[in-house]
C-alpha cells in the first residue's frame, strides 16, 4: 500500500492564481481531512470528508474548497491564491470515525508571492 | 475554547538521559488525546491514543500517561533516531465531525 500521497510537493503561486492540491489513499478509508501547518502554530483542520459526497468546514476553510467524489480522493482547491495561504498542507485518512488515528501523507509546500 | 498547549518549545537531550514532554489541555469533553511524532519534512506519524485518566501506553523507549488536565511522554534512554518533533492533540466534544485540536509541538534533539 502506498498509504496517502500528495502532489505536488513543492508548488509557488502568485497572488490570484487558483490550484487543486491532490490527495489519495489507498487505504479504503472513509474519513480523510486537509490540514495546514504553520511555524509556531498547530496543525489547523481546513476541511474534512466523513464519506464520499459529505465534506464539511474545519477551523479555516476560508479561501478553500473540497469536494469527494470517491473514497480515495479528496482534492483541495485555492481559489484565489493569498501571501496569507503560504504554508504546509498535509492531507491525513482515517478508518475510525473519531478520527483518532491518522494516517499523514508527505506534505506540500506551497508559497505565494 | 479548546486548547492544547505542549512544552517545552525544545528539548536537547544527550543519548541515555530520560526526561518528559508536557502537553496540558482545556476541552469541554475529552474524546481522545493522541501523541504522533513528525520528522523534518515529513507528515505527521501516530504513536499513541490516550481514551482517560490514568490510561498508560508504551512503545518502545517512549511512554504516554493521561490525567484529566494533562499528556506527559515519557522518553527513557533515547538515542539520536528518538529526535524529532513531538506533536499532541485531543479530540473534544461530542457528535458528528472532526474536533482534533493540535499543540504546536515540542522539538526534540537527542546528540550521542
Amino acid at each position: 500500500n502506498a498509504g496517502v500521497t500528495q502532489t505536488p510537493k513543492f508548488q509557488v503561486l502568485k497572488t490570484g492564481q487558483s490550484m487543486t492540491l491532490q490527495c489519495a489513499q489507498d487505504m479504503n478509508h472513509e474519513y480523510m481531512s486537509w490540514y495546514r501547518q504553520d511555524p509556531g502554530m498547530g496543525l489547523r483542520l481546513i476541511h474534512y470528508s466523513v464519506g464520499a459526497g459529505i465534506t464539511d468546514q474545519g477551523e479555516v476553510p476560508n479561501g478553500y474548497n473540497v469536494s469527494r467524489s470517491t473514497t480515495e480522493d479528496f482534492p483541495l482547491r485555492l481559489l484565489s491564491a493569498a501571501p496569507s495561504q503560504t504554508s504546509v498542507y498535509f492531507c491525513a485518512s482515517s478508518v475510525n470515525r473519531d478520527f483518532g488515528e491518522q494516517y499523514f501523507g508527505p506534505g506540500t509546500r506551497l508559497t505565494v508571492t | 475554547e479548546d486548547q492544547v498547549t505542549q512544552s517545552p518549545e525544545a528539548l536537547r537531550l544527550q543519548e541515555g538521559e530520560s526526561s518528559s514532554l508536557n502537553c496540558s489541555y482545556t476541552v469541554s469533553g475529552l474524546r481522545g488525546l493522541f501523541w504522533y511524532r513528525q520528522d523534518p519534512g515529513k507528515g505527521p506519524e501516530f504513536l499513541f491514543t490516550l481514551y482517560s485518566a490514568g490510561e498508560e501506553k508504551e512503545k518502545e523507549r517512549l511512554k504516554a500517561t493521561l490525567t484529566k488536565k494533562e499528556s506527559f511522554l515519557h522518553i527513557t534512554a533515547p538515542k539520536p533516531e528518538d529526535s524529532a518533533t513531538y506533536l499532541c492533540a485531543v479530540q473534544a466534544g461530542f457528535g458528528y465531525g472532526n474536533k482534533l485540536v493540535f499543540g504546536a509541538g515540542t522539538i526534540l534533539r537527542v546528540k550521542s
